[in-house]
């Protein structure tokens, strides 16, 4: 199966800063990618479509001026949370929809927590 | 669209009884149906999967699930709890489009009782 590498695993930063989150597809190409967010006690829900070479696709009430998703390359996307308050801490991760599976790959996860 | 509801957001079983947690599904087109598993701090990793044909599927760690479309379930059972098997259950659902795009149930989290 696909291997998908999210980095870093926890950050603690402080409010009002940026934080920056990466997700690589190790060996294969990815065209879309997929964040989500998890709070605590409750299920994942997808935050955005990362499109490589496109504008991300943002799901109904999912700021995308502080939520930056670039995707830069085919095994490349980073969401940046921008200006980050206590409210945004919160499980983040990224799956890759790998064409020839039918099911989705997932990072390890980013455990940010906004102090 | 899609929609999964997991019943039960905590079960507990002893070590060596059965687990059976719940999962129906609600959607438009013919699913692909999910069991994940999450660690704590920790991704999500694939138990099994159902896509088509033989609706009793059998995945890792001993854990299978039966695709019942009558019922719109997809219920995950083991007979055998082991303490290792404490973790959270995610029931998901995503359609044929391609996109992939995966539907979460709300989580069980189990737990085994020693």
């Amino acid at each position: 199966g696909a291997v998908v590498s999210q980095h870093p695993s926890w950050v603690i930063c402080k409010s009002g800063t940026s934080v920056k989150i990466e997700c690589r597809s190790l060996d294969f190409q990815a065209t879309t990618m997929f964040w989500y967010r998890q709070f605590p006690k409750q299920s994942l829900m997808l935050m955005a479509t990362s499109n490589e070479g496109s504008k991300a696709t943002y799901e109904q009430g999912v700021e995308k001026d502080k939520f930056l998703i670039n995707h830069a390359s085919l095994t490349l996307s980073t969401l940046t949370v921008t200006s980050a308050h206590p409210e945004d801490s919160s499980f983040y991760i990224c799956s890759v929809p790998p064409g020839g599976y039918t099911e989705a790959f997932f990072g390890q996860g980013t455990r940010l927590t906004v102090v | 669209a899609q929609s999964v509801t997991q019943l039960g957001s905590h079960v507990s079983v002893s070590e060596g009884a059965l687990v059976l947690l719940r999962c129906n599904y609600s959607s438009s087109v013919p699913p692909y149906l999910f069991w994940y598993v999450q660690y704590p701090n920790q991704g999500l990793q694939l138990l099994l999967k159902y896509t088509t044909g033989a609706t009793l599927v059998k995945g890792i760690n001993g854990f299978e699930a039966e695709f019942k479309k009558s019922e719109t379930s997809f219920h995950l059972t083991k007979p055998s709890a082991h303490m290792s098997d404490a973790a959270e259950y995610f029931c998901a659902v995503s359609d044929l489009t391609g996109a992939n795009n995966l539907f979460f149930g709300t989580g069980t989290r189990l737990t085994v009782i020693p």
